[in-house]
């Protein structure tokens, strides 16, 4: 199975400040179909995951441009450019290239 | 409104068996993925299981392998769950899981809790 691995696991920032989460997996995220399927989700306390980027570096629908995704191969970052209230909560990264589908640990992100 | 709803959870003992359900409305239905993925208490995500369309392949955690079988009804727009000979580990939130664009995993339930205990 594809090993995920997030960093850090806990993150505290200053409101208004950049925020960055790195994931990394075991294996190359490419699949035969020439794309990447290396998502990010966002889980606030007592929610479902709601996911935030598809495709390393997409953004779905309605989720605010401070959120960026980027990374190819093994190696993948989230970046929030400034940190708001309702940004609190977990990120988990997931890889749909691979049979099973694996999610790194979880970094959870509480503002200082 | 597009919506999962899951339901069939419960309390049960070590070693017998619970099947979830997954019912979706709100859109016209496709044959992409679905998926079971659960969530521990206090815990991280966990892919369990996911079954593509018609004809299509589906795959299981090892943890979980030869114990649950996922399956769809795409005439009732459904999706199930079977768990058998369950343990404490399979605790958990199990949410349905749909791909409903490209990249997968884009639409979730709210959740059924199972909870297997003596």
């Amino acid at each position: 199975d594809v090993v995920m691995t997030q960093s850090p696991l806990s993150l505290p920032v200053t409101l208004g400040q950049p925020a960055s989460i790195s994931c990394k997996s075991s294996q190359s995220l490419v699949h035969g179909d020439g794309n990447t399927y290396l998502n990010w989700f966002h889980q606030r306390p007592g929610q479902s995951p709601r996911r935030l980027i598809y495709k390393v570096s997409n953004r779905d629908s309605g989720v605010p441009d401070r959120f960026s995704g980027s990374g190819s191969g093994t190696d993948f970052t989230l970046k929030i450019s400034r940190v708001e209230a309702e940004d609190v909560g977990i990120y988990y990264c997931m890889q749909a290239t691979h049979w099973p589908y694996t999610f790194g640990q979880g970094t959870k992100l509480e503002i200082k | 409104e597009v919506q999962l709803v899951e339901s069939g959870g419960g309390l049960v003992q070590p070693g017998r068996s619970l099947r979830l359900s997954c019912a979706m409305s709100g859109f016209t239905f496709n044959d992409n993925a679905m998926h079971w993925i659960r969530q521990a208490p206090g815990r991280g995500l966990e892919w369990v299981s996911g079954i593509y369309g018609t004809g299509g392949g589906l795959g299981y955690a090892d943890s979980v392998r030869g114990r649950f079988t996922i399956s769809r009804d795409d005439a009732k727009n459904s999706l199930y769950l079977q768990m058998n000979s369950l343990r404490s580990e399979d605790t958990a939130l199990y949410y349905c899981v749909k791909d409903i664009g490209p990249g997968g995993c884009d639409l979730w339930g709210r959740g059924t809790l199972v909870t297997v205990s003596s």
